[in-house]
C-alpha cells in the first residue's frame, strides 16, 4: 500500500515558469518532508513541515502542510534549470511498531532553458 | 568531508554471485539505514540499525543481510544475486531523537547491475 501519492509523476516546464507539485495521503502524518534528488546522487532534505497549515519558504520554493496534516504541496516560483531533479515527499510511519520513513514515488521535474 | 559514503559506486556482477556494499557515516549518528530505489525511482526501506541492533526488517529476502561492525558502519551483504536485485542502493543515517523532525542523510548510492 502506497501511503503517499505524489502528482504529477513527470513535469517539464520552461525556465521562468511557476509550478506546484503535490503529496497526498489518506493518513494523518505528524510531519512531512520534501527531499530533492539529483541524478547520480542521494536525496537531500529541503524542508520539514510539522504544524497543520504551516507554510515554509526556501528562496523560490514554498512548502505548505495541509490543515488536516494529510497533504503537502511544493510551489516553485520562476523555475531555474538548477531546480531540475526528482522531488520526493516523505513522512514518518510506524510499521510493525518501529519507526520508518515512507516515501512517495516522486515527481521528476525538468526545467528547460 | 563526505558525511555518508558508500563503496563501490557501481557494481556489475553475474547472477548467483555474492557481493557486499560498504557504508560509513562520520556524523556520529545512532541509526543507519539501507534503501532500495528501483528503476521507477521508488525508494523503499530495507533495513535500519540502531546501536548495532536491527530495528526494521521489511519484507526483504533473507539473501540480504546487514552487518554493522560499529556505529559508524552498516554494510550490506547480498548472496545468490538475482536479476531483480538490480537497482540503486542507498545508505542513510540519522540521529533519530524525534521521529517527526528526524533528518536522514543519504549516501551517493551504489548502482548494482546483475547480468
Amino acid at each position: 500500500t502506497q501511503l503517499l501519492e505524489q502528482s504529477p509523476q513527470f513535469l517539464s516546464i520552461q525556465e521562468g515558469e511557476n509550478l506546484t507539485v503535490y503529496c497526498n495521503s489518506s493518513s494523518v502524518f505528524s510531519s512531512l518532508q520534501w527531499y530533492r534528488q539529483e541524478p547520480g546522487e542521494g536525496p537531500v532534505l529541503l524542508v520539514t513541515v510539522v504544524t497543520g497549515g504551516e507554510v515554509k519558504k526556501l528562496k523560490r520554493l514554498t512548502f505548505q502542510f495541509g490543515d488536516a496534516r494529510k497533504d503537502s504541496s511544493l510551489h516553485i516560483t520562476a523555475a531555474q534549470t538548477g531546480d531540475t531533479g526528482l522531488y520526493l515527499c516523505a513522512g514518518p510511519y510506524s510499521g510493525a511498531g518501529s519507526y520508518q520513513l515512507t516515501f512517495g514515488k516522486g515527481t521528476k521535474l525538468s526545467v528547460i532553458p | 568531508d563526505t558525511a555518508v559514503s558508500q563503496t563501490p559506486k557501481y557494481l556489475v556482477t553475474q547472477m548467483g554471485n555474492d557481493k557486499s556494499i560498504k557504508c560509513e557515516q562520520n556524523l556520529g549518528h545512532d541509526t543507519m539505514y539501507w534503501y532500495k530505489q528501483d528503476s521507477k525511482k521508488f525508494l523503499k526501506i530495507m533495513f535500519s540499525y540502531n546501536n548495532k541492533e536491527l530495528i526494521i526488517n521489511e519484507t526483504v529476502p533473507n539473501r540480504f543481510s546487514p552487518k554493522s561492525p560499529d556505529k559508524a558502519h552498516l554494510n550490506l551483504h547480498i548472496n545468490s544475486l538475482e536479476l531483480g536485485d538490480s537497482a540503486v542502493y542507498f545508505c542513510a543515517s540519522s540521529l533519530l531523537r524525534d521521529e517527526s523532525t528526524d533528518t536522514q542523510y543519504f549516501g551517493p548510492g551504489t548502482r548494482l547491475t546483475v547480468l
